[in-house]
């Protein structure tokens, strides 16, 4: 199974900052590299698919990049309503497995 | 619109069976590839199974391999996940989602059912 490693576990950020979470794979899954976004009590959304295409209806703040083993979440000015964990999942094969996630907390 | 409905949660004993169901509306079901997802209380998203549009291929995860299966209705709109041999480590949220084939990616999900394994 492919193995997806998320970092940091925790972060803590102001509104209006810029944060980047990266997820590395255990090995190539060229860019079938997908996140979302999961706040409590709720199920989660898809934010980027394919490394870097942005699911219609979610905000231009949110951008991905990578290809291979490396990639990147960036949201490049923090709102209120972006604090949630944040998951990646690879696309490659089955198992399609998820990070272990990103908490994303106010500062 | 886009709706997955899951039912069938509740609580179960340890070695106990339970059947879970996913109503689909809003887009035409068949056309899909479908999952099962998985969140224990307070943990991470685990990936549990998935099925081909017509039935004939099915994965499943390590843990949940040869206990659980995975099945479709196509002409009710409908997905299940029979689970057996449940044991406490399966307590969690079950959701069921939709897979964008192609990009391969669940671009929509179920409000999730919550499953309790526990004497």
């Amino acid at each position: 199974d492919i193995q997806m490693t998320q970092s940091p576990s925790s972060l803590s950020a102001s509104v209006g900052d810029r944060v980047t979470i990266s997820c590395r794979a255990s090995q190539s899954i060229n860019r079938y590299l997908n996140w979302y976004q999961q706040k409590p009590g709720e199920a989660p959304k898809v934010l980027i698919y394919l490394a870097s295409s942005l699911e219609g209806g979610v905000s231009s703040r949110f951008s991905g990049s990578g290809s291979g083993t490396d990639f990147t979440l960036t949201i490049s000015s923090l709102q209120p309503e972006d604090f949630a964990t944040y998951y990646c999942q690879q696309g490659f094969n089955t198992p399609a497995t998820f990070g272990q996630g990103t908490r994303l907390e106010i500062k | 619109e886009v709706q997955l409905v899951e039912s069938g949660g509740g609580l179960v004993q340890p070695g106990g069976s339970l059947r879970l169901s996913c109503a689909a509306s809003g887009f035409t079901f068949s056309s899909h590839w479908m999952n099962w997802v998985r969140q224990a209380p307070g943990k991470g998203l685990e990936w549990v199974a998935n099925i081909k549009q017509d039935g004939s291929e099915q994965s499943y995860g390590d843990s949940v391999k040869g206990r659980f299966t995975i099945s479709r209705d196509n002409a009710k709109n409908s997905m299940y996940l029979q689970m057996n041999s449940l044991r406490a480590e399966d307590t969690a949220v079950y959701y069921c989602a939709r897979a964008r084939t192609l990009e391969r990616f669940l671009d929509y999900w179920g409000q999730g059912a919550l499953v309790t394994v526990s004497s």
